[in-house]
């Protein structure tokens, strides 16, 4: 697609319940990266995926947040029993296969609002 | 752990002056760079600094990167009303694309 596009723009969701995020990254980008936005606070790298390799999952603050990528593609980011301190903005973003003129430019998504009552 | 400090963290311009953010880190790179994202809206990239000494512009945007400092700088020529965004600088500092964001600078611009 044109642009890396995420899906729910937002979520609301009651403490405890899973709630699921989708990525679809821009055509083309073999990496994709999800990162969390904290009220006030800077962006939190949660894990990434380049090509067909185990993902760097180093980021992921709990067992209860995890994320696949089918088929290259699509990424879904999973939270778990939820709690009010997951209430963030979660970014998705792609880039070109490293070490590809431009691997180096993140292009984000613009985000999915999760707020956890 | 790497520490990536901006400041100011808020800053109010007035139109047709020059101002500076700084970004600071505190691990050795030669990868950083620039975005901006405009409220309700996704992030943006301005510039990747890949080199020490490195200087890219853009408009009334200019970015260097000192990384023997560890610093870099994001100059605002003449600033107008549509600059009014929040800038942030990310740092990679192991060449594997994740990368450390600073807090965000907030610049509102005023007439």
């Amino acid at each position: 697609g044109a642009g890396v596009s995420q899906s729910p723009s937002n979520k609301v969701t009651e403490k405890g319940k899973d709630v699921e995020l989708r990525c679809d990254p821009i055509s083309g980008h073999t990496a994709l990266y999800w990162y969390r936005q904290s009220l006030g606070q800077g962006l939190e790298f949660l894990i990434y995926f380049q090509g067909n390799s185990a993902p760097d999952k180093s980021g992921l603050p709990s067992d209860r947040f995890s994320a696949e990528r089918t088929g290259g593609s699509v990424s879904t980011l999973t939270i778990q029993r939820t709690q009010q301190e997951d209430s963030a903005v979660y970014l998705c973003a792609s880039s070109f296969e490293r070490g590809v003129p431009g691997a180096n430019v993140l292009t984000f998504g613009a985000g999915s609002r999760l707020t956890v009552l | 752990e790497l520490k990536v400090e901006q400041n100011p963290l808020f800053l109010s311009m007035q139109e047709g002056k020059n101002y500076t953010i700084y970004c600071n880190y505190s691990t050795t790179s030669d990868r950083l760079y620039w975005y901006r994202q405009d409220p309700g809206k996704s992030l943006e990239s301005l510039f990747v600094l890949l080199s020490n000494g490195a200087v890219k512009q853009e408009g009334r945007l200019m970015a260097s990167l000192d990384t023997k400092a560890r610093l870099s700088t994001l100059h605002i020529t003449a600033a107008v009303h549509d600059l009014s965004a929040t800038y942030f600088c990310a740092v990679d500092i192991r060449n594997d694309y994740k990368l450390s964001f600073g807090a965000g600078t907030t610049v509102t611009v005023r007439a």
